[in-house]
């Protein structure tokens, strides 16, 4: 059974500080995805990971990927208030197949 | 526009009643999912199908029922046997066989609540 591992799982912050979102999995996957939730709303992604020492980045958030570790982070840069949301960590059973399974996620709160 | 519609947003039932929400995508892709979303939880596979016509179970099937005889179309049925059917219900799809990213696209979301 695959599990997912998200920490922490709440997650104050002030403006301009920087912090990582930690997501561990317990058996072999090729692929894991970061999603972003605002509260009430549905999801977006964020970044699919392919390979191992795979880096991607968009704007404030950088992810990475160490399949060795079967660990993913999540590098959040000088955080703003627009970034408070909840980040998910999914990682595909296996090698191949769709099914994804989930971290409990993290709530992220940047404060003023 | 392209997209994942889902319908209703909220929804009220009462107990013993089976309802049915309903997923549409327009973005031409093979693969759709049913994930439920319980307060403050990550997201759990209720059903997905791959190929139309044909649909296998997730974590957590019983109680659920799905259809999937329209490419476009993925509709879940919360059936009287669901024990605790209140939750935020989510569809997503995926362009599924072939390329390896295979990123699932989620809808906005319908609220079941049971009254």
């Amino acid at each position: 059974e695959l599990k997912v591992e998200q920490n922490p799982l709440f997650l104050s912050m002030q403006e301009g500080k920087n912090y990582t979102i930690y997501c561990n999995y317990s058996t072999t996957s090729d692929r894991l995805y970061w999603y972003r939730q605002d509260p009430g709303k549905s999801l977006e992604s964020l970044f699919v990971l392919l390979s191992n020492g795979a880096v991607k980045q968009e704007g404030r958030l950088m992810a990475s990927l160490d399949t060795k570790a079967r660990l993913s982070t999540l590098h959040i840069t000088a955080a703003v208030h627009d970034l408070s949301a909840t980040y998910f960590c999914a990682v595909v059973l296996g090698t191949s197949g769709s099914r994804l399974t989930f971290g409990e996620g993290t709530q992220l709160t940047v404060n003023p | 526009d392209g997209g994942i519609t889902q319908s209703p947003k909220y929804l009220f039932r009462k107990e013993g009643q089976n309802v049915t929400l309903s997923c549409e995508q327009n973005l031409n892709h093979d693969a759709m999912y049913w994930y439920r979303q319980d307060p403050g939880q990550g997201l759990r596979l209720i059903y997905y199908s791959q190929i139309v016509n044909d649909f296998q179970k997730g974590d957590i099937a019983e109680g659920y029922s799905v259809s999937r005889e329209k490419k476009e179309s993925f509709p879940l049925t919360v059936t009287s046997a669901q024990k605790n059917p209140t939750a935020f219900y989510l569809c997503a799809s995926s362009i599924g066989k072939g390329p390896s990213t295979d990123t699932q696209y989620f809808g906005p979301g319908t609220r079941l609540t049971v009254l």
